[in-house]
């Protein structure tokens, strides 16, 4: 597509329930990223993609949180067990090739809240 | 642990004024430095800088890194009412991850 995609925009959950955010990348970009951003905060990083291999998933806060590329293109951020601190936005980003040092393109977020 | 402190926080200035927004870092095995614009929409790219003293210009905007005081400057002259937006300045290293700034919310009056 032309852009990153990301879906939903918004997502209001209860406490507990299970969520699945979804990253469109550029197409034939290489590496895919997921952030997270509170209010007033730069953008965190969680995990990256290179192809369907997560090479880093260094950022995700705890093992509720996991990510999967599978066929190296779509990716998905499930958060199991919400809790509201939870919520915040949050950003895929997608970079044409695995080199390092080469800029990254942002989605523009899913907005969770945990209720 | 590494380090991307951004100055000022919040910024008001008239159109038509310059500004210059701040960013230092303290990286392990530092690589790059990008700027960011970040309006209600996606942060949109605005530069990547990976040598010192080196200017990197588009349009009104202009930005420069220095590796050895481990800071850059983001310059933006006759601003206008569209430039309004957060600017988030990013650091890399040998990982993957952009270790971003809180950034710096830039608020421009007609």
């Amino acid at each position: 597509g032309a852009g990153v995609s990301q879906s939903p925009r918004y997502k209001v959950t209860k406490r507990g329930q299970d969520v699945a955010l979804r990253c469109d990348p550029i197409s034939g970009h290489v590496s895919l990223y997921w952030y997270r951003q509170a209010l007033g905060q730069g953008p965190e990083f969680l995990t990256y993609f290179n192809y369907e291999a997560q090479q880093d998933k260094s950022g995700l806060p705890n093992d509720r949180f996991s990510a999967e590329r599978p066929e190296g293109s779509i990716s998905t951020l499930t958060i199991q067990r919400t809790e509201q601190r939870d919520s915040a936005m949050y950003r895929c980003a997608s970079s044409p090739t695995g080199e390092l040092n080469t800029e990254a393109f942002f989605g523009q977020g899913t907005r969770l809240t945990v209720v | 642990e590494d380090k991307v402190v951004q100055s000022p926080l919040s910024l008001v200035v008239h159109e038509g004024d310059t500004v210059t927004l701040n960013c230092s870092y303290e990286v392990t095995n530092f690589r790059s430095l990008l700027w960011y614009k970040q309006e209600k929409k996606a942060p949109t790219f605005l530069f990547m800088l990976t040598s010192s003293g080196i200017e990197k210009k588009s349009g009104r905007l202009s930005s420069i890194l220095d590796k050895k005081e481990l800071f850059s400057i983001l310059n933006i002259t006759a601003t206008q009412t569209g430039d309004s937006a957060i600017y988030l300045c990013a650091v890399t290293n040998s990982g993957y991850a952009l270790n971003f700034g809180k950034g710096t919310s830039l608020l421009v009056t007609p």
